[in-house]
């Protein structure tokens, strides 16, 4: 299984309301990301897994939770979204997390809509 | 830090013709090197790599050579399909665990 899948994808949300995505691989990896991509634009990283342990936030807002339950799963908890956080969500996987010389497995993502 | 420039599109072909997709980087010392593509409505996926100076990445049909002398890693096909149409993204290290990636190029392929 060399799949990255990712729930829901589509989700619409008001500015007042709790949701999480849900991501999950099972290749073993011990490195998993998450990525925002507004349109036309390349992918920003978010937040770094390594070996379950958050070694990467890019400064990201705390409107935006990361949780990593085990090694194959991934979540980010949304609350108290801005509409600029409309965009496209996804979430990565490598066999470690040196980027030099692992390929990243992306998933399909989820498309984010803030009303 | 390391850095990627590529060119900017979109690039509109027809079918069967020859493709080159440009993308110059900044980096210490020699990294690997990634082109990335992204279909309508996917994800990346990673369609090639190089790992070090003079490698030729191939797959399906695409070529880079990792160029040191000109800090170059472009993208090349002979012979471009409607199916090629897709958003490619040239990617290198840019820490540990973090790639930095290009603005991206739009391919698109008429029949």
């Amino acid at each position: 299984d060399t799949e990255v899948t990712q729930t829901p994808k589509h989700l619409v949300m008001g500015m007042t309301n709790k949701k999480s995505l849900k991501c999950e691989q099972h290749m073993g990896h011990r490195a998993m990301y998450w990525y925002k991509q507004k349109a036309k634009k390349p992918p920003e990283l978010m937040f770094v897994y390594s070996y379950e342990k958050l070694s990467i936030n890019e400064s990201v807002p705390s409107r935006f939770s990361p949780e990593c339950p085990n090694s194959s799963l991934l979540n980010l908890h949304l609350h108290a979204l801005q509409p600029e956080d409309s965009a496209l969500y996804l979430c990565a996987s490598s066999p470690t997390g040196r980027a030099a010389y692992n390929e990243q497995f992306f998933g399909p993502g989820t498309r984010l809509t803030v009303l | 830090g390391n850095s990627v420039t590529q060119m900017e599109g979109p690039v509109t072909l027809s079918e069967e013709a020859f493709l080159t997709i440009n993308c110059t980087y900044t980096a210490t010392g020699y990294p690997s090197l990634f082109w990335y593509v992204q279909y309508p409505g996917e994800g990346l996926q990673l369609l090639l790599k190089a790992t070090k100076a003079d490698d030729k990445g191939s797959n399906k049909g695409f070529e880079a050579t990792y160029r040191k002398e000109t800090t170059s890693f472009h993208l090349e096909k002979g012979s471009v399909q409607v199916s090629d149409s897709a958003v490619y993204f040239c990617a290198l290290p840019a820490g540990y665990s973090t790639l930095t990636f290009g603005k991206g190029t739009m391919l698109l392929v008429s029949p």
